[in-house]
């Protein structure tokens, strides 16, 4: 059983169209997250969801909309899409949300290459 | 100044070499320090948490230097499988708020 599974792994769209990538973890984790890994390879953190509510949201587009309907679910929504957008994602969840333990560790999922035409 | 910086490599190596990566963060604060692998068009996945005091796993060294912000990796006896990109990760603050620096790239060839 995949333990942080994302779909669709690859999605190519048209500039200004509405998308949506979906997220589910099975490891019974408090806290996922959305991170972004551009065409320079820096993975940065997007937004975090600790039991359905947003602890983290990093300096991003008001285009990009997380959902979290569940602790086991966390849904990226992006709007009117634009070039700059093109990048790979991964969903990530992790046990503990308050002070990182330096035992705790981020459990990725296998990343959605999006593409931008 | 990036919060997290690397050498970008790629770092090309005989198997049996021993090959150091090293990595500085900018933040003073940060508390928790990690070492992760990302093979090419994978996922991230944890290597190993670095202690203050230094820590090993195998052929695997870790070292911190808190006074100059610095963090080590040390990989003895390589092999063609530790070919991937690893990523120097700090945590800023509370809530898991990982930084991950852009990675060291490591060729191992026969």
């Amino acid at each position: 059983d995949t333990a942080v599974s994302q779909t669709p792994k690859y999605l190519v769209t048209q500039m200004g169209n509405d998308k949506s990538i979906k997220c589910e973890q099975n490891l019974g984790h408090d806290t996922m997250y959305w991170y972004k890994q551009d065409s320079k390879k820096f993975l940065k953190i997007m937004f975090s969801y600790n039991n359905k509510e947003l602890i983290i949201n990093e300096t991003v587009p008001n285009r990009f909309s997380p959902k979290s309907p569940d602790k086991a679910h966390l849904n990226l929504h992006i709007n009117s899409l634009e070039l700059g957008d093109s990048a790979v994602y991964f969903c990530a969840s992790s046990q503990v949300a308050g002070r990182l333990e330096t035992n705790e560790k981020l459990f990725f999922g296998s990343g959605t290459q999006l593409s931008v035409l | 100044r990036k919060e997290v910086e690397q050498d970008p490599g790629p770092f090309n190596v005989p198997e049996g070499a021993t090959v150091a990566f090293n990595c500085t963060y900018s933040n003073s604060a940060s508390q928790s320090f990690f070492w992760y692998r990302q093979d090419c068009r994978k996922e991230p996945k944890l290597l190993m948490s670095v202690y203050s005091s230094g820590n090993e796993d195998g052929r695997f060294t870790a070292q911190l230097n808190r006074a100059s912000q610095y963090i080590s990796l040390l990989i003895r006896d390589s092999k063609l499988s530790d070919s991937a990109t690893y990523l120097c990760v700090v945590s800023r603050g509370g809530y898991n708020k990982l930084i991950f620096g852009a990675g060291t790239r490591l060729a191992v060839h026969p």
